[in-house]
């Protein structure tokens, strides 16, 4: 079966720094570019960052530019969110997606995990 | 403040066709696919349609999208009481080298 699993979130304070990390089938990872998306309470989705299949291109919103990194580990099938500086606007639930396939349009999404900055 | 615009909300009675907008620009959906999810409360966003008019296997021929100029629409036909939930339109922009997602646009079945 094919998953994306989101962990690491939880409760930080502002200018905190957490990292998230999303489990991925071997084969999403491999074959897709991946993305972090994330959904503040009662908001709509927001885009936060990109990673290209190789690895080799990154692509951050301006909201998170200099203060978030996204990263991959082939050999662990995992893809991360390290998230510093954080603030208050950074309070959502992060979702973790492939980029959509331009032949099948198969498209995986996690079922997220909460990010709560607050002092 | 999304750079992709869509109505906020729309409504619908059953078997009803309903479609929904999404205006954007020359860097984004004038030059790019757009891409159309669904998302229920308390649920991940399922994507409907890629690159602006193509269904992924098991999204029911009843979605369809399209692309013309700098908006895209997503058009949803027999509409029923199932299809209640938030509908995004996205698309790559090249001048901010990013995705972008229109504000959601809430379905009610009446």
């Amino acid at each position: 079966e094919v998953q994306l699993v989101e962990s690491g979130g939880g409760l930080v304070q502002p200018g905190g720094s957490l990292r998230l990390s999303c489990t991925a089938s071997e084969f999403i990872l491999s074959s897709s570019a991946m993305t972090w998306v994330r959904q503040a309470p009662g908001k709509g989705l927001e885009w936060v960052s990109s990673l290209s299949r190789d690895g080799a291109n990154t692509y951050y919103a301006d909201s998170v530019k200099g203060r978030f990194i996204i990263s991959r580990d082939n050999s662990k099938k995992i893809v991360y969110l390290q998230m510093n500086s954080l603030r208050a606007e950074d309070t959502a639930l992060y979702y973790c997606a492939n980029s959509p396939n331009s032949v099948t349009g198969s498209n995986y999404w996690g079922q997220g995990t909460l990010v709560t900055v607050s002092s | 403040q999304s750079v992709l615009t869509q109505p906020p909300s729309t409504s619908g009675t059953p078997g009803q066709r309903i479609t929904i907008s999404c205006s954007g620009s020359s860097s984004n959906i004038g030059s790019n696919d757009a891409y159309w999810y669904q998302q229920f409360p308390g649920t991940a966003p399922k994507l409907l349609i890629y690159r602006s008019n193509r269904r992924p296997s098991g999204v029911p021929d009843r979605f369809s999208g399209s692309k013309s100029g700098t908006s895209a629409s997503l058009a949803i036909s027999g509409l029923r009481s199932e299809d209640e939930a938030d509908y995004y339109c996205a698309a790559w922009d090249d001048r901010l080298r990013g995705w972008l997602f229109g504000g959601a646009t809430k379905l009610t079945v009446l």
